[in-house]
């Protein structure tokens, strides 16, 4: 069975601060997704990376992707409350319909 | 605005009832998706559909049984409800033509089986 761990998988920081997550695997995967879900709602698409070493950028948030596939990061800088919220990463193998998704770390961000 | 709605938000059933989970999206997407979502154990897949009247088991389909007569539409039932099935369920959907495709959520149906 395929695993995505991430970490950490709680944290609670001050507004202004920096932060970066983890998501890992000893699987290859043909891209990578993080989404954010918030309270009472469903997950929601942030970035998908596809090639290995990709950085994107959306704003505050720097995602990367692993340059063997296997792993990424989400670097927030300067966070503020409304990034508060359970950051997954998905990671979709090519042949093959299924998303694994990570273990979640859920951000708390404080004014 | 794309949507995918799920039946319920919030549903209270007894041990050994049949409960039916609905889902409808309204992006003619060929793909659909249930998870269930349990803390610290991230999202699990339980079945998926990638065409009318097809599905394929996911990581835990044991419980659970899905239909989906029609593309917009997916269902989950629990054929007998225990209480380790008290969980927070998740429909999703996706085009095909690619893989890694954005993925679309409902808020979800907290499900309490007593």
């Amino acid at each position: 069975t395929q695993l995505l761990e991430q970490s950490p998988q709680f944290l609670s920081i001050q507004e202004g601060e920096n932060l970066t997550v983890y998501c890992n695997s000893s699987s290859v995967f043909s891209s990578l997704q993080w989404y954010r879900q918030e309270p009472g709602e469903g997950p929601v698409l942030l970035v998908t990376v596809v090639t290995g070493g990709e950085v994107k950028k959306l704003k505050r948030l720097t995602f990367q992707f692993g340059d063997a596939r296997k792993d990424s990061s989400l670097h927030i800088t300067a966070a503020q409350p409304g990034d508060t919220g359970l950051y997954l990463c998905a990671g979709v193998t090519s042949g093959t319909y299924k998303y694994i998704f990570g273990t979640g770390t859920r951000l708390k961000v404080l004014a | 605005d794309v949507k995918v709605t799920q039946s319920s938000r919030y549903l209270v059933k007894r041990t050994g009832e049949k409960v039916f989970l609905e889902c409808v999206q309204d992006m003619d997407h060929e793909n659909m998706f249930w998870y269930r979502q349990d803390p610290g154990l991230g999202l699990r897949l339980i079945y998926f559909s990638y065409d009318v009247k097809m599905k394929e088991k996911g990581d835990i389909p044991e419980g659970y049984s899905v239909s989906r007569e029609k593309k917009e539409r997916f269902s989950l039932i629990l054929e007998s409800a225990s209480t380790n099935q008290t969980s927070m369920y998740l429909c999703a959907s996706s085009s095909s033509g690619g893989w890694g495709n954005e993925q679309f959520f409902g808020p979800g149906t907290r499900l309490t089986v007593l």
